[in-house]
């Protein structure tokens, strides 16, 4: 079956644009989350998606940042008035459940963002 | 919160040797402990994970072994192939429970 899609797959915008990432999960995951990845280190969580709403969204950078899941499948994270800072790899993973139970989290190719 | 630890963060070996990457971390409660293989531009991809009922879980030429009082894990990649040079990552699951900290990665490099 599908495996967890991002688009765009890169991104190139300018210091102070919006932008939009999306991410479709695999069909009947109900656990969506949203990681960063800087160049050469692990990717670090940014929010946590049970369903509809965002559980745990403590690994959001600042408020610049939001993430929305409207019907309980794809995921859009938006980020607004961009900085150079906020280069990098932005991956998507979904799971069946929580992870905490063992369930395995599968992830996406990612969106790579550069901001000049 | 979950502390992820890992060596080398680099390993170079010669193929048809073997390859063993370690990770430590802080919470004892974690009960869950994926390896994952990133490729160069691409996302992670699971190869084997623990649960912590268990001590050693092998799958080919791929085997991770759990020491739950030492807090710590191993990935283990027998008879190396050059498709197997990539970064690994280990990674925990948060006191909270519903994210992973990842470790921060080692480069293997398989030189044919």
């Amino acid at each position: 079956g599908a495996g967890v899609s991002q688009t765009p797959s890169n991104k190139v915008t300018e210091k102070g644009k919006y932008v939009e990432l999306r991410c479709d999960p695999i069909s009947g995951h109900t656990a969506l989350y949203w990681y960063r990845q800087s160049l050469g280190q692990g990717p670090e969580f940014l929010i946590y998606f049970q369903g509809t709403g965002a559980a745990d969204d403590s690994g959001l950078p600042n408020d610049r940042f939001f993430a929305v899941r409207p019907e309980g499948s794809v995921s859009t994270l938006k980020i607004q008035r961009t900085e150079r800072g906020d280069s990098a790899m932005y991956l998507c993973a979904s799971s069946l459940q929580r992870v905490r139970s063992g369930n395995e989290q599968f992830f996406g190719p990612g969106t790579r963002l550069t901001v000049l | 919160g979950e502390n992820v630890e890992q060596h080398p963060s680099t390993l170079s070996v010669q193929e048809g040797d073997s390859a063993v990457i370690k990770c430590t971390y802080s919470d004892s409660a974690s009960n869950y402990f994926p390896w994952y293989k990133q490729e160069l531009g691409k996302g992670p991809q699971l190869i084997i994970d623990i649960r912590s009922n268990v001590g050693e879980k092998k799958d080919q030429r791929i085997a991770v072994t759990l020491n739950k009082t030492a807090k710590h894990f191993s990935l283990h990649i027998t008879e190396t192939q050059p498709e197997d040079s990539a970064v690994y990552f280990c990674a925990a699951p948060m006191a909270a429970g519903n994210k992973l900290t990842f470790g921060g990665g080692t480069r293997v490099l398989v030189k044919p």
